[in-house]
C-alpha cells in the first residue's frame, strides 16, 4: 500500500523568511496530493492541493509542486508570517478501488517574530 | 452551514466500557471517514463510506464498528475500549470519494483509563 514520509518533523524559520516541507510516496498509481493544516487544538483544514496532471501550484503566499518521476511533491510558504506556526500534513491518494488517503506525520512549523 | 460536526467533544472511558461518536455533514457529500490522530504519526483512516449504503474498512479498523446511518450522518462504535484507544477521533466527508477536497469535523478527544 501507500507510504506518505514527510520531512522535517519540526521546522523554525524567522518571521518573513521562506519554509519548505517535503513529502515523498510510494505508489505511483496515486494522483491527488492534498496539503492540510492544523493550528493547536482544532480540525486540519486544506490550505491547497495538487493533481498529477500539473506541476506546480501556486495560491498566494502558498505553493505546492509535484515530481512525479521521483515520486515527491513540496510546500513552498514564502514571506512567514506568526499565523502560520502550526502543524502540516501532506498526503496521497489514487482513484483505484482500495486507494485512501495517506497522510505523512507532519511537521510543526514555528514562525519566530 | 455547520458543515461536519461531532458529538462529544470529550470523552473518558474505563477499559471494556462502549461508545458511540456521531458525525453529520450538512453539505450533502456523498463519502464518509474515520480517523484518528495519535501524537507523531497523523491521521490514520479506521473506515470509510465511499456513499450511502456502504462501509469499508480502512488501515487501522480493529476495535471499532461504524453505521452509515443516511447521507448525513455515520458514526463510530467502540465496543470493548482499551486503553490504546486513546486517541483523537475525527470525522470528515467528501463530496465523492475519489480525489475530493475532505472537510473535517472538530474532533472527539477520548481517554481510555
Amino acid at each position: 500500500g501507500e507510504n506518505v514520509e514527510q520531512h522535517p518533523s519540526t521546522l523554525s524559520v524567522q518571521e518573513g523568511d521562506s519554509a519548505v516541507i517535503k513529502c515523498t510516496y510510494s505508489d505511483s498509481a496515486s494522483n491527488y496530493f492534498p496539503w492540510y493544516k492544523q493550528e493547536l487544538g482544532k480540525r486540519p483544514q486544506l490550505i491547497i492541493d495538487i493533481r498529477s496532471n500539473v506541476g506546480e501550484k501556486k495560491d498566494q503566499r502558498i505553493a505546492v509542486t509535484l515530481n512525479k518521476t521521483a515520486k515527491h511533491f513540496s510546500l513552498h510558504i514564502t514571506e512567514t508570517q506568526p499565523e502560520d506556526s502550526a502543524v502540516y500534513f501532506c498526503a496521497a491518494k489514487g482513484n483505484n478501488y482500495g486507494q485512501n488517503f495517506v497522510f505523512g506525520p507532519g511537521t510543526r512549523l514555528s514562525v519566530l517574530p | 452551514n455547520a458543515g461536519v460536526t461531532q458529538t462529544p467533544k470529550f470523552q473518558v472511558l474505563k477499559t471494556g466500557q462502549s461508545m458511540t461518536l456521531q458525525c453529520a455533514q450538512d453539505m450533502n457529500h456523498n463519502s464518509m471517514y474515520w480517523y484518528r490522530q495519535d501524537p507523531g504519526m497523523g491521521l490514520r483512516l479506521i473506515y470509510y463510506s465511499a456513499s450511502e449504503g456502504t462501509t469499508d474498512k480502512g488501515e487501522v479498523p480493529n476495535g471499532y464498528n461504524v453505521s452509515r446511518l443516511n447521507k448525513r450522518e455515520f458514526s463510530l462504535r467502540l465496543e470493548s475500549a482499551a486503553p490504546s484507544q486513546t486517541s483523537v477521533y475525527f470525522c470528515a466527508s467528501s463530496e465523492g470519494f475519489h480525489t475530493d477536497t475532505q472537510y473535517f469535523g472538530p474532533g472527539t478527544r477520548l481517554t481510555v483509563l
